[in-house]
């Protein structure tokens, strides 16, 4: 069955560092999005890409957050300067057509920041 | 603002048993999602309805789109059935799901 690949599974990064969080969508799929959750908390939507653009972003996607699809099979999410609040599960997902149709999420990144 | 609720928060039970877990939903939606998210983390789909009931395997899930109100069934539960269980629904753009704070179910053997 197809999956949604996220790399890397854990990654620990010092407060002020910029880290990209990898995910590679499922090949016919042409919604693309990132999730987070916090420890402890609701999952939260962050961002939703289409057509090379962004779609639809939440609050909490500020200027620190960025979205790229660099050469058509990868969709990342780069933070330029972690905070310790930044902590959280980074979920991937991508769809055929919107949220309302079949979707599919990656196993998640594990964000630390120290 | 749109709001999904979910309950219980927690539930635990013993094999054999069967679960009910309740969402509730504030604004009118076209269909509304159930998760289950695996102690590592991972999140899976079950089901999205927007009307009636849908089976699979032990898992039930029905809405009540008037009532604005959908429960998720398991029959006879199972210890490997452990699992952070959550209920979403799109925005009417559709380009993102609303969460619930799920319900956390133990199954005892």
């Amino acid at each position: 069955e197809p999956e949604v690949t996220q790399t890397p599974s854990h990654q620990v990064t010092q407060m002020g560092q910029e880290v990209i969080l990898r995910c590679v969508p499922i090949s016919n799929h042409l919604y693309f999005y990132w999730y987070r959750q916090i420890l402890g908390q609701k999952v939260e939507f962050l961002v939703s890409f289409y057509n090379n653009e962004i779609s639809e972003k939440s609050e909490i996607f500020d200027d620190q957050f960025s979205v790229e699809r660099p050469d058509g099979s990868n969709f990342t999410l780069k933070i330029r300067s972690t905070k310790l609040e930044d902590s959280a599960m980074y979920f991937c997902a991508s769809s055929v057509a919107g949220m309302g149709y079949g979707y599919t999420f990656g196993s998640g990144t594990r964000l630390t920041v120290v | 603002k749109n709001e999904v609720e979910q309950s219980p928060q927690n539930l635990t039970a013993q094999e054999g048993e069967f679960i009910t877990i309740n969402c509730s939903y504030s604004v009118g939606i076209s269909a509304l999602h159930w998760l289950q998210q695996h102690p590592g983390g991972g999140i899976v789909s079950l089901f999205m309805l927007s009307s009636g009931k849908k089976k699979h395997g032990r898992l039930i899930a029905t809405i009540n789109i008037q009532e604005k109100h959908s429960s998720l069934h398991i029959t006879a539960s199972h210890p490997r059935d452990s699992a952070v269980y959550i209920c979403a629904a799109p925005t009417d753009s559709n380009y993102q799901l609303i969460w619930g704070a799920g319900t956390k179910l133990i199954i005892k053997p």
